[in-house]
């Protein structure tokens, strides 16, 4: 199986501050045929499922903030929050989906500092 | 409304079974793989299985092989999960969620609210 491993597993920003959570893939999820990496990032709130932000690693979801972006390459992928809103607080996760099982990072739970 | 909606799921002993179901509402159901994944309470979220959309296809997490069944009724646009030989670590939040683009696996943007489902004695 595909291991997606997050860092770090908790995160404390300001308000206004930048936040940046890191994903590993044990292996590469590009495919080389149209040159993507299948990696998704999702943000949970309490009590809620998960929502879709960043998709191919860096595509945006119609509607997400612009204040969120993804990047990466490799086998390595950040999420950024380039100015840290109160709404913001919520667990991340990345998840790839070149492989089947379609594997999740473990989570970060992001909080204001 | 496009909408996921599962049910299902409640307290059942050790060693016993239940089956959980996600009704589809406002796309073409039968034009899209489907995926259930789960959330033990506090931790992260864990993919299950998946299934095709003529339902030929079926792929499933080691953890659930052999013990848990994923199905579908396109007639009743209604996705399923029958689940055998209950264990505790099996209590979680069990979700179905869509991938974004009809005949593919790709990234998930739609997801049901989730139902509980508890294993204990």
């Amino acid at each position: 199986d595909t291991v997606m491993t997050q860092s770090p597993d908790f995160l404390a920003v300001s308000l206004g501050e930048r936040a940046t959570i890191n994903c590993r893939s044990s292996q590469s999820i590009l495919y080389s045929s149209n040159n993507k990496y299948y990696l998704a990032w999702y943000q949970q709130k309490p009590g809620q499922p998960p929502k879709l932000l960043i998709y191919w690693a860096s595509t945006r979801e119609s509607g997400v903030p612009d204040r969120f972006s993804g990047s990466g390459s490799g086998t390595d992928f950040t999420l950024t929050i380039s100015s840290l809103q109160a709404e913001d607080v919520a667990v991340y996760y990345c998840q790839q989906y070149y492989y089947s099982p379609h594997t999740f990072g473990q989570g970060t739970k992001l909080e204001i500092k | 409304e496009v909408q996921l909606v599962e049910s299902g799921g409640g307290l059942v002993q050790p060693g016993g079974s239940l089956r959980l179901s996600c009704a589809a509402s406002g796309f073409t159901f039968s034009s899209y793989w489907m995926h259930w994944v789960r959330q033990a309470p506090g931790k992260g979220l864990v993919w299950l299985t998946r299934i095709k959309t003529d339902g030929s296809t079926i792929d499933d997490a080691d953890s659930v092989k052999g013990r848990f069944t994923v199905s579908r009724d396109n007639a009743k646009n209604t996705l399923y999960l029958q689940m055998n030989s209950l264990r505790d670590e099996d209590t979680a939040v069990y979700y179905c969620a869509r991938p974004a683009v009809a005949g593919t696996n790709w990234y998930f943007d739609l997801w049901g609210r989730g139902t509980l489902v508890t294993v204990s004695s």
